[in-house]
């Protein structure tokens, strides 16, 4: 069954670090998404990307991080300059572009630790 | 804007007890529902989802829900819980759209005594 890969599962950084989540998301998939885990609280929207533009953001993706698609299957999240309050598993996700088959899916999560 | 509201933010049951997650959403128009579970230490996972059609969504691990749109809400049922379904629960909404985006509750842990 295709799958969303992440890498890497776990990274540990500095404050003020940048830090790059990638995400090889479904091959037939047009729509990706990212998302956030803080331990113990609730999965938040961060941003989605389709057509190599972000379609829409959430008042978390401030100026520090940003999205590209380098090439044909990497979707990669950049964080330039970590704060503590970055500490979060991070999911990516990707869905098909057809109107009925809104279903996301999520890869394992990367965890993200800034110390 | 819309948003989803989960009201049990941790539940205990003993195994082979009823289970029942209420979700409420607030949005006036089409909506998608989803039920996603994330086991210990694991990715989140499609339980079921609602798009159309029959209100009663049968989905994997004999969890149900069913959609009332007079009530806004998406509850999830399971007969017969086991210890195996102890995990987080997270019900999620997205309009009726091509590439919109999915919105979490807060989410229900669920912990099955033995």
């Amino acid at each position: 069954e295709p799958e969303v890969t992440q890498t890497p599962s776990h990274q540990v950084t500095q404050m003020g670090q940048e830090v790059i989540l990638r995400c090889v998301p479904i091959s037939n998939h047009l729509y990706f998404y990212w998302y956030r885990q803080i331990l113990g609280q609730k999965v938040e929207f961060l941003v989605s990307f389709y057509n190599n533009e972000i379609s829409e953001k959430s008042e978390i993706f401030d100026d520090q991080f940003s999205v590209e698609r380098p090439d044909g299957s990497n979707f990669t999240l950049k964080i330039r300059s970590t704060k503590l309050e970055d500490s979060a598993m991070y999911f990516c996700a990707s869905s098909t572009e057809y109107e009925q088959d809104g279903e996301l899916f999520f890869g394992e999560g990367s965890r993200l630790t800034v110390l | 804007a819309q948003s989803v509201s989960q009201h049990n933010h941790h539940v205990i049951l003993s195994e082979a007890a009823s289970l029942e997650l209420g979700c409420n959403y607030s949005y006036g128009g089409t909506v998608n529902l989803f039920w996603y579970v994330q086991y210990p230490g694991q990715h989140l996972q499609l339980l079921l989802k609602y798009f159309s059609g029959d209100p009663l969504v049968k989905g994997i691990k004999g969890f149900e829900a069913e959609f009332i749109k007079s009530k806004f809400s998406f509850n999830l049922r399971k007969p017969s819980v086991q210890w195996s379904d102890t995990a987080e629960y997270f019900c999620a909404v997205m309009r009726y759209s091509s590439a919109s985006k999915i919105i979490f509750g807060s989410g229900t842990r669920l912990s099955i005594r033995p």
